[in-house]
């Protein structure tokens, strides 16, 4: 049972836009800042969205993020093939004093 | 380019201990390194890091007990030991720099190492 909460699944074709849903709590999502990662299937994850909604550098502006109270949201437009992946929203969380993530949501592009 | 590079695969007895490497020279000595692992099929799980400014290693509640991470300034490496295997450690572990302690701010992570624990 994971402290942040996500879809196990979400889809779409090509060119869709999709979201992918967290939520937590007062003592992590709701204070402090949300940072998502993909992760392709078999290979180690990649740093996609911190501080709620910045992309890092080489991450497409297809990419968005958003926090609101205790969710936070990471949406995809223009869907491409190569996003199907595993997407982790995680934060630190002050009543754990430590990290924590979302279960993962699986992405599929039909 | 930064890179971490991690040891290799490990297969373990229950009962025994895995120590996990991971080489990054100049990234271990001068930033805070993350350990997270993930059992097949499943999510991520923080375990633990660093914390260069303080001297001090800030540890997963639930690993509290038997995990030592460290780092050897000396040869830019740092090390994930845990302790007391059981079947359920089985997963890979990766190595993160994190460049917030206070956040989960992993910019680059290492390639990942599998453990797995079979009598």
């Amino acid at each position: 049972q994971s402290v942040l909460t996500q879809p196990p699944s979400a889809s779409g074709t090509p060119g869709q836009r999709v979201t992918i849903s967290c939520s937590g709590s007062s003592s992590n999502i709701g204070s402090k800042s949300v940072f998502w990662y993909q992760q392709v299937p078999g290979t180690a994850p990649t740093l996609l969205m911190y501080n709620n909604d910045q992309r890092p550098s080489g991450v497409p502006d297809r990419f968005s993020g958003s926090k609101s109270g205790t969710s936070a949201s990471l949406a995809i437009s223009g869907l491409r093939s190569e996003d199907e992946a595993d997407y982790y929203c995680t934060a630190w969380d002050d009543s754990l004093s430590g990290v924590v993530f979302g279960g993962g949501t699986k992405l599929t592009v039909l | 380019q930064v890179q971490l590079v991690q040891s290799g695969a490990e297969v373990k007895k229950p009962g025994s201990s895995v120590k996990v490497s991971c080489k990054g020279s100049a990234i271990i000595n001068r930033n805070a390194i993350a350990w997270v692992r993930q059992a097949p099929g499943r999510g991520l799980e923080w375990m633990g890091g660093s914390i260069p400014l303080f001297g001090s290693v800030n540890y997963a509640q639930k690993f509290k007990d038997r995990l030592t991470i460290t780092a050897d300034e000396s040869t830019g490496t740092a090390y994930m030991e845990l302790r007391s295997l059981t079947p359920g450690d089985t997963a890979v572990y990766y190595c993160a720099r994190n460049l917030d302690t206070s956040m989960p701010y992993f910019d680059y992570w290492g390639q990942g190492t599998l453990v797995i624990v079979s009598s």
